[in-house]
């Protein structure tokens, strides 16, 4: 069964800096699609970005970026310039390719920004 | 567009109830899940359905049960009520099964 791992249960940072969240996966398979979700203390998730398993280039929106690395099974998170609506719990999740799988998440982390 | 709408936003019943929870999907999205939330367990898939038919389902209960309508509407169903299933009910749409789009969200509180 897929599992998905993010080893940091809570994180802070600076208004304006940069944080890193981490994500790790274990699948055996080579299709699959990779996501993070945020979801603010008003508790809608908001897709924050996705990654397609075929595609060796990092996705990018705005100040959310991936550091893919498929070998590693690793899917890091990396927000840039962050803000204080930025706060919130960030899930990391895996989709397996094929048409109809479901979706399995990691235990979220909880991300603070401090003024 | 209008966003996955979910009712009721609260919902407080008593163990050995049933309850019945109702999801909206973005116009136009034919498939629908459900996720149940808990501190303990975080996010726990219970079934998808696609067309009016489930897909896939998690490792849940039978006392958990869905369906879907023809207009996309999907309801899920959990009888017989327990403390444990007090959560966060989540419901989240997509076009095609990828992305997915979530609701606000049901609590459901079970005393």
């Amino acid at each position: 069964a897929q599992t998905v791992t993010q080893s940091q249960p809570e994180m802070s940072v600076q208004e304006a800096e940069t944080v890193t969240l981490s994500c790790t996966y274990d699948t055996s398979e080579s299709d699959y699609y990779l996501f993070w979700y945020k979801q603010p203390p008003s508790r809608q998730m908001i897709l924050v970005i996705r990654q397609e398993a075929y595609k060796q280039q990092n996705a990018t929106e705005n100040r959310f970026s991936v550091n893919f690395q498929k070998a590693a099974k690793s899917f890091s998170l990396k927000i840039s310039d962050s803000q204080l609506g930025d706060a919130a719990m960030y899930f990391c999740a895996y989709r397996l390719g094929n048409y109809g799988q479901n979706f399995v998440f990691g235990p979220g982390t909880r991300l603070s920004v401090l003024p | 567009k209008a966003g996955v709408t979910q009712t009721p936003r609260y919902l407080i019943k008593t163990r050995g109830q049933q309850v019945t929870l109702s999801c909206s999907p973005i116009s136009g999205h034919r498939s629908v899940s459900w996720y149940q939330q808990t501190p303990g367990q975080g996010l726990q898939f219970l079934f998808e359905y696609f067309s009016e038919t489930q897909r896939n389902k998690g490792n849940f209960p039978g006392r958990f049960s869905g369906r879907q309508f023809s207009n996309s509407r999907s309801e899920m169903n959990v009888s017989t009520l327990e403390l444990g299933d007090s959560a966060l009910y989540l419901c989240a749409s997509s076009l095609l099964g990828l992305e997915q789009y979530f609701g606000p969200g049901t609590r459901l509180t079970v005393t």
